[in-house]
């Protein structure tokens, strides 16, 4: 079975300061994807990243870099200088064959960027 | 450039009644997924197509739940004699896939929110 922990229930921060989001997770299958997506006020879930089990490499993506750890089993997310239009929940998810029929997601983060 | 297409936005009924909810995944889209989201929590998986067939329904899915994808393109979710722990949103998405692998990209839908009474 997967599990995703997304401890975070929500966070505030102001604008222009950098945010991380914790995500934890557990399987025991040796080959898994992970997910983040962001879900802002509209409803529609906005892909952000995918991460296979083999890619420990961080990513950095504009403002937004992943950090990967597998020794801690950890894939967290930093915003940063953090704007207004990062207000949203995110969500962690974790998939053990890369589809999204078995896709396990966190309960989120509420983000809250005050000006 | 049409995104995932949603109707209704918002669905208020009363306990006992019937409802549907409507999805138009992005043109040329051949997967389509549902999924429902309660307060607090994250998507669960409902169910998914490959053009029309329906090749998986998860076990959230009770028999009061029946999806279709008729021709393949718009999808329809019924639930039958709703309860109150029907509750949620209701997601949908579609993918474009042409090969196994983790390479499928899900493109939302903004949702439709379901309140039983």
């Amino acid at each position: 079975a997967q599990k995703v922990t997304q401890a975070q229930t929500e966070i505030s921060v102001v604008e222009k300061e950098d945010v991380t989001l914790d995500c934890v997770y557990e399987t025991r299958d040796t080959t898994y994807y992970l997910f983040w997506y962001k879900q802002p006020p509209s409803g529609e879930l906005v892909f952000l990243i995918r991460r296979n089990s083999f890619d420990e490499q961080n990513e950095i993506s504009g403002r937004y870099s992943w950090n990967f750890q597998k020794s801690t089993s950890s894939f967290n997310f930093t915003i940063t200088a953090s704007q207004v239009v990062d207000s949203a929940v995110y969500f962690c998810a974790l998939s053990v064959d890369g589809g999204y029929q078995k896709v396990t997601f966190g309960t989120g983060t509420k983000l809250q960027v005050i000006p | 450039d049409t995104g995932v297409s949603q109707d209704p936005r918002h669905k208020i009924t009363k306990r006992g009644q019937n409802v549907t909810f409507r999805c138009d995944p992005i043109s040329e889209h051949n997967r389509l997924y549902w999924y429902r989201q309660t307060l607090g929590q994250g998507p669960e998986f409902l169910t998914y197509f490959q053009n029309e067939a329906q090749l998986e329904k998860s076990r959230l899915l009770s028999d009061r739940f029946s999806a279709e994808r008729p021709k393949g393109s718009f999808s329809t979710l019924e639930i039958q004699r709703t309860e109150q722990g029907d509750s949620a949103m209701y997601l949908c998405a579609s993918s474009r896939i042409e090969a196994q692998g983790g390479n499928e990209k899900l493109f939302f839908g903004s949702g439709t929110q379901l309140s039983v009474l």
